[in-house]
Protein backbone atom coordinates (compact mmCIF):
# COMPACT_ATOMS: atom_id res chain seq x y z
CA UNK A 1 0.00 0.00 0.00
CA UNK A 2 0.78 3.41 -0.12
CA UNK A 3 2.24 5.50 3.14
CA UNK A 4 4.27 8.39 4.24
CA UNK A 5 6.81 8.24 7.50
CA UNK A 6 8.25 11.27 9.12
CA UNK A 7 10.12 11.69 11.66
CA UNK A 8 8.64 13.01 14.51
CA UNK A 9 8.72 16.07 16.31
CA UNK A 10 8.94 18.84 17.72
CA UNK A 11 12.49 20.25 16.37
CA UNK A 12 13.15 22.72 17.79
CA UNK A 13 16.38 24.81 16.46
CA UNK A 14 18.41 28.38 16.61
CA UNK A 15 17.59 31.13 13.90
CA UNK A 16 19.68 30.43 10.94
CA UNK A 17 20.38 26.76 12.25
CA UNK A 18 20.51 24.16 9.11
CA UNK A 19 17.14 22.21 8.93
CA UNK A 20 16.46 19.13 7.77
CA UNK A 21 13.16 16.78 8.08
CA UNK A 22 13.67 13.38 6.85
CA UNK A 23 10.48 11.46 4.99
CA UNK A 24 9.98 8.30 3.37
CA UNK A 25 7.66 6.87 1.47
CA UNK A 26 5.89 3.30 0.17
CA UNK A 27 3.93 3.47 -3.28
CA UNK A 28 2.46 1.50 -5.74
CA UNK A 29 3.91 2.37 -9.39
CA UNK A 30 5.19 6.62 -9.12
CA UNK A 31 3.54 9.06 -7.48
CA UNK A 32 4.67 12.73 -6.42
CA UNK A 33 5.61 13.69 -3.56
CA UNK A 34 4.88 16.75 -1.71
CA UNK A 35 6.07 19.45 1.43
CA UNK A 36 3.04 20.97 3.19
CA UNK A 37 3.19 23.43 5.34
CA UNK A 38 0.63 24.65 8.35
CA UNK A 39 0.77 27.95 10.11
CA UNK A 40 -1.01 27.91 13.32
CA UNK A 41 -4.78 28.31 12.63
CA UNK A 42 -4.42 27.62 9.30
CA UNK A 43 -5.08 25.37 6.63
CA UNK A 44 -2.21 23.57 4.97
CA UNK A 45 -0.03 25.00 1.88
CA UNK A 46 2.01 23.74 -1.05
CA UNK A 47 5.63 24.71 0.41
CA UNK A 48 7.32 22.70 -3.19
CA UNK A 49 6.67 19.21 -5.30
CA UNK A 50 8.54 16.86 -7.17
CA UNK A 51 6.70 14.66 -9.80
CA UNK A 52 9.64 12.09 -10.75
CA UNK A 53 12.59 10.94 -9.39
CA UNK A 54 15.48 12.89 -9.04
CA UNK A 55 13.50 16.31 -9.40
CA UNK A 56 14.47 18.35 -6.93
CA UNK A 57 11.27 20.75 -6.07
CA UNK A 58 12.27 24.42 -4.18
CA UNK A 59 10.33 27.83 -2.82
CA UNK A 60 11.26 30.57 0.16
CA UNK A 61 15.09 28.30 0.21
CA UNK A 62 13.43 25.19 1.18
CA UNK A 63 14.24 22.23 -0.88
CA UNK A 64 13.81 18.46 -1.52
CA UNK A 65 15.06 15.86 -3.91
CA UNK A 66 12.76 13.20 -4.91
CA UNK A 67 14.78 10.04 -4.53
CA UNK A 68 13.95 6.82 -5.64
CA UNK A 69 16.50 4.43 -4.53
CA UNK A 70 16.54 5.28 -0.97
CA UNK A 71 12.11 6.31 -1.48
CA UNK A 72 13.12 9.59 0.37
CA UNK A 73 11.84 13.41 0.29
CA UNK A 74 14.28 15.11 2.80
CA UNK A 75 12.83 18.38 3.41
CA UNK A 76 16.19 21.25 3.94
CA UNK A 77 16.91 24.96 4.80
CA UNK A 78 20.17 26.41 5.11
CA UNK A 79 19.65 29.05 7.35
CA UNK A 80 15.59 28.90 9.00
CA UNK A 81 14.10 31.58 10.24
CA UNK A 82 11.71 32.85 13.02
CA UNK A 83 8.73 32.83 10.60
CA UNK A 84 9.14 29.32 9.37
CA UNK A 85 8.10 28.24 12.71
CA UNK A 86 5.11 25.97 11.47
CA UNK A 87 4.00 22.07 11.05
CA UNK A 88 5.55 20.67 7.67
CA UNK A 89 3.83 17.24 6.13
CA UNK A 90 5.12 15.31 3.42
CA UNK A 91 2.54 13.51 0.97
CA UNK A 92 1.96 11.68 -1.82
CA UNK A 93 -0.27 10.85 -4.49
CA UNK A 94 -0.88 7.49 -6.06
CA UNK A 95 -0.18 6.85 -9.49
CA UNK A 96 -3.59 6.89 -10.53
CA UNK A 97 -3.51 10.88 -8.65
CA UNK A 98 -7.26 10.44 -7.32
CA UNK A 99 -6.01 10.32 -3.53
CA UNK A 100 -3.40 11.35 -1.58
CA UNK A 101 -1.43 10.02 1.54
CA UNK A 102 -0.16 12.58 4.63
CA UNK A 103 2.81 11.87 7.11
CA UNK A 104 1.93 12.83 10.63
CA UNK A 105 3.40 16.21 10.36
CA UNK A 106 6.67 17.50 12.06
CA UNK A 107 6.35 20.57 13.78
CA UNK A 108 9.37 23.18 13.74
CA UNK A 109 10.08 26.00 16.25
CA UNK A 110 12.68 28.38 15.52
CA UNK A 111 14.02 30.26 18.82
CA UNK A 112 15.42 34.04 17.63
CA UNK B 1 -10.42 36.10 -4.18
CA UNK B 2 -9.64 32.25 -5.29
CA UNK B 3 -10.36 29.85 -2.20
CA UNK B 4 -11.93 27.54 -0.37
CA UNK B 5 -14.31 28.77 2.18
CA UNK B 6 -15.73 25.96 5.14
CA UNK B 7 -18.61 26.09 7.71
CA UNK B 8 -18.81 26.49 10.17
CA UNK B 9 -15.73 26.43 11.78
CA UNK B 10 -16.37 25.31 14.93
CA UNK B 11 -19.10 23.05 16.36
CA UNK B 12 -19.85 21.58 19.80
CA UNK B 13 -22.46 18.82 18.98
CA UNK B 14 -24.33 15.47 20.44
CA UNK B 15 -23.54 11.92 19.84
CA UNK B 16 -26.40 10.94 17.06
CA UNK B 17 -27.44 14.43 15.61
CA UNK B 18 -27.02 14.75 11.98
CA UNK B 19 -24.77 17.26 10.84
CA UNK B 20 -23.41 19.04 8.09
CA UNK B 21 -20.55 20.53 6.97
CA UNK B 22 -20.36 22.75 3.78
CA UNK B 23 -17.43 23.44 1.74
CA UNK B 24 -17.28 25.53 -1.63
CA UNK B 25 -14.72 26.97 -3.90
CA UNK B 26 -14.71 29.95 -6.63
CA UNK B 27 -11.87 28.60 -8.67
CA UNK B 28 -13.47 26.14 -11.21
CA UNK B 29 -11.77 23.07 -9.74
CA UNK B 30 -12.84 19.33 -11.10
CA UNK B 31 -11.12 17.89 -7.91
CA UNK B 32 -12.26 18.14 -3.98
CA UNK B 33 -11.49 16.07 -0.97
CA UNK B 34 -12.23 15.88 3.01
CA UNK B 35 -9.89 15.10 5.26
CA UNK B 36 -9.47 14.89 9.14
CA UNK B 37 -6.37 15.53 10.99
CA UNK B 38 -5.72 14.13 13.92
CA UNK B 39 -2.84 14.50 16.26
CA UNK B 40 0.16 11.92 15.77
CA UNK B 41 -1.80 11.10 12.33
CA UNK B 42 -1.83 13.53 10.39
CA UNK B 43 -4.36 13.87 7.47
CA UNK B 44 -6.29 11.08 6.16
CA UNK B 45 -8.62 11.37 3.23
CA UNK B 46 -12.18 10.80 4.02
CA UNK B 47 -13.55 11.11 0.57
CA UNK B 48 -12.66 12.53 -2.80
CA UNK B 49 -14.85 13.35 -5.83
CA UNK B 50 -13.39 13.84 -9.47
CA UNK B 51 -16.41 16.06 -10.52
CA UNK B 52 -19.93 16.31 -10.57
CA UNK B 53 -21.52 13.25 -9.21
CA UNK B 54 -18.43 11.13 -9.14
CA UNK B 55 -17.72 10.47 -5.53
CA UNK B 56 -15.04 7.72 -3.94
CA UNK B 57 -13.94 6.31 -0.79
CA UNK B 58 -10.55 7.96 1.02
CA UNK B 59 -8.77 5.86 3.49
CA UNK B 60 -11.10 6.29 6.19
CA UNK B 61 -14.86 6.92 4.58
CA UNK B 62 -16.78 4.78 7.52
CA UNK B 63 -19.36 6.77 9.17
CA UNK B 64 -19.31 9.85 6.77
CA UNK B 65 -21.02 10.78 3.41
CA UNK B 66 -20.22 13.14 0.85
CA UNK B 67 -22.36 14.52 -2.41
CA UNK B 68 -21.29 16.48 -5.32
CA UNK B 69 -24.06 17.98 -7.10
CA UNK B 70 -23.00 21.17 -8.56
CA UNK B 71 -18.78 21.64 -9.36
CA UNK B 72 -18.28 24.46 -6.58
CA UNK B 73 -19.50 22.55 -3.47
CA UNK B 74 -18.94 19.42 -1.45
CA UNK B 75 -20.67 18.72 1.96
CA UNK B 76 -19.64 16.34 4.23
CA UNK B 77 -22.38 14.69 6.29
CA UNK B 78 -22.38 12.94 9.10
CA UNK B 79 -25.48 11.24 9.65
CA UNK B 80 -24.78 10.13 13.27
CA UNK B 81 -21.99 11.60 15.07
CA UNK B 82 -19.74 9.40 17.20
CA UNK B 83 -17.25 10.94 19.78
CA UNK B 84 -14.24 9.21 17.56
CA UNK B 85 -14.99 11.76 14.81
CA UNK B 86 -14.16 14.51 16.83
CA UNK B 87 -11.29 16.06 14.77
CA UNK B 88 -10.42 18.94 12.27
CA UNK B 89 -11.52 18.49 9.27
CA UNK B 90 -10.29 20.04 6.13
CA UNK B 91 -11.49 20.34 2.53
CA UNK B 92 -9.20 21.06 -0.54
CA UNK B 93 -9.75 21.33 -4.15
CA UNK B 94 -7.59 21.41 -7.48
CA UNK B 95 -8.04 21.56 -10.86
CA UNK B 96 -7.61 18.19 -11.18
CA UNK B 97 -6.27 14.88 -10.77
CA UNK B 98 -2.77 15.62 -12.56
CA UNK B 99 0.80 15.22 -10.32
CA UNK B 100 1.19 19.02 -11.15
CA UNK B 101 -1.97 20.14 -9.20
CA UNK B 102 -1.01 21.33 -6.28
CA UNK B 103 -4.50 21.18 -3.50
CA UNK B 104 -6.11 24.33 -2.09
CA UNK B 105 -7.29 23.77 1.71
CA UNK B 106 -9.75 25.31 3.50
CA UNK B 107 -9.51 26.94 6.59
CA UNK B 108 -10.96 24.14 8.86
CA UNK B 109 -13.12 22.82 10.84
CA UNK B 110 -12.89 22.30 14.09
CA UNK B 111 -15.82 19.64 15.59
CA UNK B 112 -16.28 18.25 18.95
CA UNK B 113 -18.66 15.04 19.39
CA UNK B 114 -19.94 14.95 23.17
Amino acid sequence: GNSVTQMEGPVTLSEEAFLTINCTYTATGYPSLFWYVQYPGEGLQLLLKATKADDKGSNKGFEATYRKETTSFHLEKGSVQVSDSAVYFCALSAYNFNKFYFGSGTKLNVKP
Amino acid sequence: EAQVTQNPRYLITVTGKKLTVTCSQNMNHEYMSWYRQDPGLGLRQIYYSMNVEVTDKGDVPEGYKVSRKEKRNFPLILESPSPNQTSLYFCASSPGASPYNEQFFGPGTRLTVL
